[in-house]
């Protein structure tokens, strides 16, 4: 079975502070994503990458960057952390060859910033 | 960009009768729709995705159409058991996109 292992199930910071929200998967997969999921507004896209080193903007990324060192491991970094940015965040992988299609979730990471 | 709209919020059916989730999508290009279900304090995971050179696919008590003439797809799913009781995300891409277009997502209760 794939696994997408997110860092942290629960993590409670300080507005302004930097946040890194860490992602692993164990498929050797191209694609990786990161989500914001919020009640009533779904699941939207803040960055994905389709390769070490590459990254997009998805629908949502202001106020985030990424980074992909290493094919297994993409993070999700809040420069300066906001009360707006308390949310659940869901990592994604997908092989490569499927464009992003046959997505695997990690179990999330709930964010508060107080 | 591709805009996909769930239809409706919330949906409550009893036990062993037939739940519909109807999903819109703006862009004739896409190609490809998949539906997620997450169920409560868990992650979303892919239960059944249709191409668009197809009209319909079944997978045991689920089923996915799509028309594409009106751009909608729909979930259905027949003899409903407590553990239907999720929230179902639907989606959209079109070839040569490397994302997907998720909807807002469909609360289904299935009341015992």
């Amino acid at each position: 079975d794939v696994k997408v292992t997110q860092s942290s199930r629960y993590l409670v910071k300080r507005t302004g502070e930097k946040v890194f929200l860490e992602c692993v998967q164990d498929m050797d997969h191209e694609n990786m994503f990161w989500y914001r999921q919020d009640p009533g507004l779904g699941l939207r896209l803040i960055y994905f990458s389709y390769d070490v080193k590459m990254k997009e903007k998805g629908d949502i990324p202001e106020g985030y960057s990424v980074s992909r060192e290493k094919k297994e491991r993409f993070s999700l970094i809040l420069e300066s952390a906001s009360t707006n940015q308390t949310s659940m965040y869901l990592c994604a992988s997908s092989p490569y060859g499927t464009g992003g299609e046959k997505l695997f979730f990690g179990s999330g990471t709930q964010l508060s910033v107080l | 960009g591709e805009n996909v709209e769930q239809h409706p919020s919330t949906l409550s059916v009893q036990e062993g009768d037939s739940a519909v989730i109807k999903c819109t999508y703006s862009d004739s290009a896409s190609n490809y729709f998949p539906w997620y279900k997450q169920e409560l304090g868990k992650r979303p995971q892919l239960i059944i995705d249709i191409r668009s050179n197809v009209g319909e696919k079944k997978d045991q008590r689920i089923a996915v159409t799509l028309n594409k003439t009106a751009k909608h797809f729909s979930l259905h799913i027949t003899e409903t058991q407590p553990e239907d009781s999720a929230v179902y995300f639907c989606a959209a891409k079109y070839y040569g996109n490397n994302r997907l277009a998720f909807g807002k997502g469909n609360q289904v209760v299935v009341i015992p």
